[in-house]
């Protein structure tokens, strides 16, 4: 079965620093990848997808993700972190099926 | 407003008394889906439907059941709920097209089984 993992559970940056957080998925052919973020006591909202064509995708808020599929990886990053970017992000893959996985999550915390 | 709306958003219940949560969206989405949040876990899927009367498990069915006897609703379904459910609960919805739409989450409900 598909899975993914995201490299770091938390990560702590100043405003301005630049963030990039991995995620890897456990095997190829056509995937779907998908970018979310949970604001505290909130849902999941999509912060940017891919499906096919350009390996880079722009999402919302300044959010961008590469996808290179000979590393099995879809990282997120953004040049210039806020405050108000604190939250979980969590990187889902959707394979052949309707099933949805998601990885454990990633906790951002954005330093004043 | 486009949305899936979760009740009851919190409950506190004790081992083995039944309960259901319910799900409801106003998208007209085929795909609807259950999933629990845990801890260093992220979201793990526990039962989608793809359209009325159509069910399949997820990663992680066990001890929970739905039903789907209407496009819009979803239900999530503990016969007799353990304390290992205790956990965070979120139901999504989508259109059916080969993913490319973007699932829609609800609030979250949040349960604790004693």
């Amino acid at each position: 079965a598909q899975s993914v993992s995201q490299h770091n559970h938390h990560v702590i940056l100043s405003e301005a620093a630049s963030l990039e957080l991995g995620c890897n998925y456990s095997y190829g052919g056509t995937v779907n990848l998908f970018w979310y973020v949970q604001y505290p006591g909130q849902h999941l909202q999509l912060l940017l997808k891919y499906f096919s064509g350009d390996p880079l995708v722009k999402g919302i808020k300044g959010f961008e993700a590469e996808f290179i599929k000979s590393k099995f990886s879809f990282n997120l990053r953004k040049p210039s972190v806020q405050w108000s970017d604190t939250a979980e992000y969590f990187c889902a893959v959707k394979d052949y099926g309707q099933n949805f996985v998601f990885g454990p999550g990633t906790r951002l915390s954005v330093l004043p | 407003e486009a949305q899936v709306t979760q009740n009851p958003r919190y409950l506190i219940t004790v081992t083995g008394k039944k309960l259901t949560v319910t799900c409801s969206q106003n998208m007209n989405h085929e795909y609807m889906s259950w999933y629990r949040q845990d801890p260093g876990l992220g979201l793990r899927q526990i039962y989608y439907s793809m359209n009325v009367e159509v069910t399949d498990k997820g990663d992680v069915p066990e001890g929970y059941k739905v039903s789907r006897k209407e496009k819009r609703n979803f239900p999530l379904i503990l016969e007799s709920p353990s304390p290992n459910q205790t956990s965070l609960y979120f139901c999504a919805s989508k259109e059916v097209d080969g993913g490319y739409n973007e699932q829609f989450f609800g609030p979250g409900t949040r349960l604790t089984v004693l």
